[in-house]
């Protein structure tokens, strides 16, 4: 299996902040990583995919960069909406797939 | 828009089996384009793809519980479904199944772009 590790596995941080997760996977996936926001009681949120495609309707403070084994997600600005769990997930091998650990964004 | 909906058991016994059904509507089961998938996720830890099927049957599921899974799929009820059996304590978990866009040569390819709720399955006697 392809592990993926993400760091770190909470921050706190305020309204405006820029926030960077790291997403690194144990071999490389090429850029067959996608990210996705949680949040208690709703339907996971999927945002980007190709490692740095948004998916429709994805606000544009939200980006991805990266390829091969590294890739960060990175808000721009933090809205009070974007306090969330964020999850990677690697699509590379297509017949084990794997997410990361998971990062909580908390209130500061 | 297509919606998908999660429904079974709360509560399932050790050593039973689990088994929980996709309901999708808005759009059909039988697309194509697209795997029908599961993900679980114990509390306080991170996600775990369970398995995906094709509207024609063909499957992959997770090594980790091949064993033990079953994922079949009714065109006809636009339902695909989770068995999952001998099951103890570790599976405790919620449960979401989600579509995935099948093409291989896509980046999105087994993403998981639309989700349902989830539903939370507790294993105890």
């Amino acid at each position: 299996d392809i592990q993926m590790t993400q760091s770190p596995s909470s921050l706190s941080a305020s309204v405006g902040d820029r926030v960077t997760i790291t997403c690194r996977a144990s071999q490389s996936i090429a850029r067959f990583l996608n990210w996705y926001q949680l949040k208690p009681g709703k339907a996971p949120k999927f945002l980007i995919y190709g490692a740095s495609t948004l998916q429709s309707g994805v606000p544009s403070r939200f980006s991805g960069s990266g390829s091969g084994t590294d890739f960060t997600l990175t808000i721009s600005s933090l809205q009070p909406e974007d306090f969330a769990t964020y999850h990677c997930q690697q699509s590379y091998s297509t017949s084990s797939l794997t997410f990361g650990g998971g990062t909580k964004v908390e209130i500061k | 828009q297509l919606q998908l909906q999660e429904s079974g058991p709360g509560l399932v016994k050790p050593l039973e089996t689990l088994s929980l059904t996709c309901t999708v509507s808005g759009g059909s089961i039988s697309n194509s384009d697209y795997y029908w998938g599961w993900v679980r996720q114990p509390p306080g830890k991170g996600l775990e793809w369970i398995g995906s099927i094709y509207y024609s049957g063909s499957t992959y599921y997770n090594p980790s519980l091949k064993n033990r899974l079953t994922i079949s799929i009714y065109t006809s009820k636009n339902q695909f479904s989770l068995n999952l059996s001998s099951v103890t304590a570790a599976d405790t978990a919620v449960y979401y199944c989600a579509r995935q866009p099948a093409g291989y040569s896509d980046y999105d390819r087994f993403a998981f772009d639309i989700w349902g709720l989830g539903t939370m399955v507790t294993v105890s006697s």
